[in-house]
């Protein structure tokens, strides 16, 4: 069972549209919980953190985790084209190393 | 924002050569890190790196590969010999502290093709 799964998408949504984005992860013990957002030849770029089951806000981005079931979900409200980028989902659990997710390839288009 | 600088942006080499891939971390950061993804899989852990030492590594991370930060401010990933099995993106990280502490900068990536 791999650790951390994601649907690779890709996503096409149109301006506006709220996105769900969604990983599953297979080890209890992982505690902290990231979205990255990755732009075409960048490198990740930290969007969300947590290490609580809940919701956490921050804009237009909304992070949820929900440990009982293993499963962490990044929602974007009101997309916008610049959006557009690849988004992973990556887990610690207090390490120095962080599993990351496939990606999803969200394009949201005008 | 402060930024972290990788070099060169692309590499091509021929499989056997060494090569060395070049990182400025974010100054005033204490923990560095190499990760890489290999084109369509996931961006993949390499090894971490804090006061002067490895502090973690992966598997992948085998005796090719070596870190060094030979002054206090360069930050570098050598593989010995090569192997075509390498060719991937290769990002540079680095934090003021551990990564579940403090958030974590990645470069925009060296993208080493060996032939």
């Amino acid at each position: 069972q791999k650790e951390v799964e994601q649907d690779p998408g890709p996503l096409s949504v149109p301006e506006g549209a709220i996105v769900s984005l969604n990983c599953t992860y297979s080890n209890s013990a992982f505690q902290y919980f990231m979205w990255y957002r990755q732009y075409s030849r960048k490198g990740p770029e930290l969007l969300m953190y947590t290490y609580s089951s809940g919701n956490k806000e921050d804009g237009r981005f909304t992070a949820q985790v929900d440990k009982s079931s293993k499963y962490i979900s990044l929602f974007i409200r009101d997309s916008q084209p610049s959006d557009s980028a690849t988004y992973l989902c990556a887990i610690d659990y207090n390490t120095d190393k962080l599993i990351f997710g496939t990606g999803t390839r969200l394009q949201v288009f005008p | 924002e402060p930024e972290v600088t990788q070099t060169p942006s692309h590499q091509v080499t021929q499989m056997g050569q060494e090569v060395i891939l070049r990182c400025v971390p974010i100054s005033n950061h204490l923990y560095f890190y190499w990760y890489r993804q290999i084109l369509g899989q996931k961006v993949e852990f390499l090894v971490s790196f804090y006061n002067n030492e490895i502090s973690e590594k992966s598997e992948i991370f085998d005796d090719q590969f070596s870190v060094e930060r030979p002054d206090g401010s360069n930050f570098t990933l050598k593989i010995r010999s090569t192997k075509l099995e390498d060719s991937a993106m290769y990002f540079c990280a680095s934090g003021k502290d551990r990564v579940t502490n403090e958030k974590l900068f990645f470069g925009s990536g060296t993208q080493l093709s060996v032939l």
